[in-house]
């Protein structure tokens, strides 16, 4: 069955970085987009960036551009998102989800990144 | 980029009672292919969300027939039948026509 599985997460302080991947399984990895959703503590979803399938399209949010990086290793079945000079308000659970024609059918568990001194 | 709009944000139901969603988007989410990407979300506490609904009114494998989702243009909904315990979360639209994709604000569906 199809399986994205998150990790890299954890308690980093502010202005740190830090490189979350999502693993894919079940599936043919290099056919689909994948996403990066985020969701702070109590709030909603936050759409952060996609990547295409070959890598060769990439899109962010407004507010991350500059300081996230997505990127894939097909090899790997693997997409990455680093994440540099960290703020408080970046603290949420990231979730990684993969996109089928204007939908995202299959989401990971999510990985919880908290920033904080 | 496309805003999407919910109400209610909140919304306490009996159970066996029916529920309904609203949904609005500030663009037309007619794609140039003919179709209209908006998908339903659920997220029960703790866990991630799930779909339910895509291209409006397609429902996922495994959800129950009380859910349906109907609309066009700008205007959308969710309905459900007849609410369970199990269907207590936040239910989210999100449109996929226009990049970036985005997500409506939720709805927390409780029981009264």
């Amino acid at each position: 069955q199809v399986q994205l599985v998150e990790s890299g997460g954890g308690v980093v302080q502010p202005e740190r970085s830090l490189r979350l991947s999502c693993a894919g399984s079940g599936f043919s990895f290099t056919s689909y987009h994948i996403h990066w959703v985020r969701q702070a503590p109590g709030k909603g979803l936050e759409w952060v960036a996609l990547i295409w399938s070959d890598g060769s399209r990439i899109h962010y949010v407004d507010s991350v551009k500059g300081r996230f990086t997505i990127s894939r290793d097909n090899s790997k079945n693997t997409v990455y998102l680093e994440i540099n000079s960290l703020r408080v308000e970046d603290t949420a659970v990231y979730y990684c989800a993969r996109d089928f024609r204007g939908s995202l059918d299959h989401w990971g568990q999510g990985i919880l990144v908290t920033v904080s001194s | 980029d496309v805003v999407m709009t919910q109400s209610p944000l909140s919304l306490p139901v009996t159970l066996g009672q029916p529920a309904s969603i609203s949904c609005k988007s500030s663009q037309s989410l007619l794609h140039g292919d003919g179709n209209t990407y908006l998908n339903w979300y659920q997220q029960r506490p703790g866990q991630s969300p799930r779909r339910l609904i895509y291209k409006v009114s397609d429902r996922d494998s495994g959800v129950p027939d009380r859910f349906s989702g109907s609309g066009s243009g700008t205007d959308f909904t969710l309905d459900i039948s007849r609410v369970e315990a199990g269907d207590i979360g936040v239910y989210y639209c999100m449109q996929g026509t226009h990049w970036p994709y985005s997500f409506g604000p939720g709805t927390k569906l409780e029981i009264k």
